[in-house]
């Protein structure tokens, strides 16, 4: 069965630094997404991505981050300069089509910014 | 925002046990999906909703879209333990972004 694959499972970086998560999409979906999950706590949105251009963000998905499709299979979430609250478990999830379709995540990256 | 609220925050049960756990909101979503989350990796689909008043199964699994659009159960009948886990319901709120619930840790004694 098709799924949703991340790189790395595990990063940990000073603050400051830049980071890329990078995410393989089930292959025919055209909708992808970045949620991330802080310890203990339920997981929220940061954006969605459809034609090569955000379509939604969310009030955390500020300047520091950045979404790209650099080619056709990968998509990726790229931190500028990481804060320690930055800290989180880092889900990518793609579905096939808007709206009702159902979204598929990823095993996720675990992120420890110190 | 939406927001969803889930309860029961936790839940502690013997094995073969029933489990029932629902979300409630103020706001209308069109579609409800319930995840089911095992530590260190990400949620995996349980069921999903889409019209309101749907009841759909999944094995033991059964979960209903509530007819206001505004809640939603999941019931696991003779739970076992590999059910353990952390449960999510989750709303389509906007176009694509999903909204979750709070999860409800559900804990099985063989």
């Amino acid at each position: 069965e098709p799924e949703v694959t991340q790189t790395p499972s595990h990063q940990v970086t000073q603050m400051g630094q830049e980071v890329i998560l990078r995410c393989v999409p089930i292959s025919n979906h055209l909708y992808f997404y970045w949620y991330r999950q802080i310890l203990g706590q339920k997981v929220e949105f940061l954006v969605s991505f459809y034609n090569n251009e955000i379509s939604e963000k969310s009030e955390i998905f500020d300047d520091q981050f950045s979404v790209e499709r650099p080619d056709g299979s990968n998509f990726t979430l790229k931190i500028r300069s990481t804060k320690l609250e930055d800290s989180a478990m880092y889900f990518c999830a793609s579905s096939a089509t808007s709206g009702v379709e159902t979204q598929y995540f990823g095993p996720g990256t675990r992120l420890l910014v110190l | 925002g939406q927001q969803l609220n889930q309860s029961p925050q936790s839940m502690f049960i013997q094995e073969g046990e029933d489990v029932s756990m629902n979300c409630t909101s103020s706001s209308i979503f069109n579609t409800w999906l319930w995840y089911k989350q095992d530590p260190g990796e990400g949620p995996v689909l349980l069921i999903a909703l889409y019209k309101a008043g749907e009841l759909t199964s999944n094995g033991r699994l059964t979960a209903q879209f509530g007819i206001t659009r505004k809640d939603s159960f999941l019931n696991i009948s003779a739970s076992i333990p590999s059910e353990v886990g952390i449960y999510f319901c989750a709303g389509l709120g906007g176009a694509q972004k999903l909204v979750f619930g709070q999860g409800t840790r559900l804990t099985i004694n063989p």
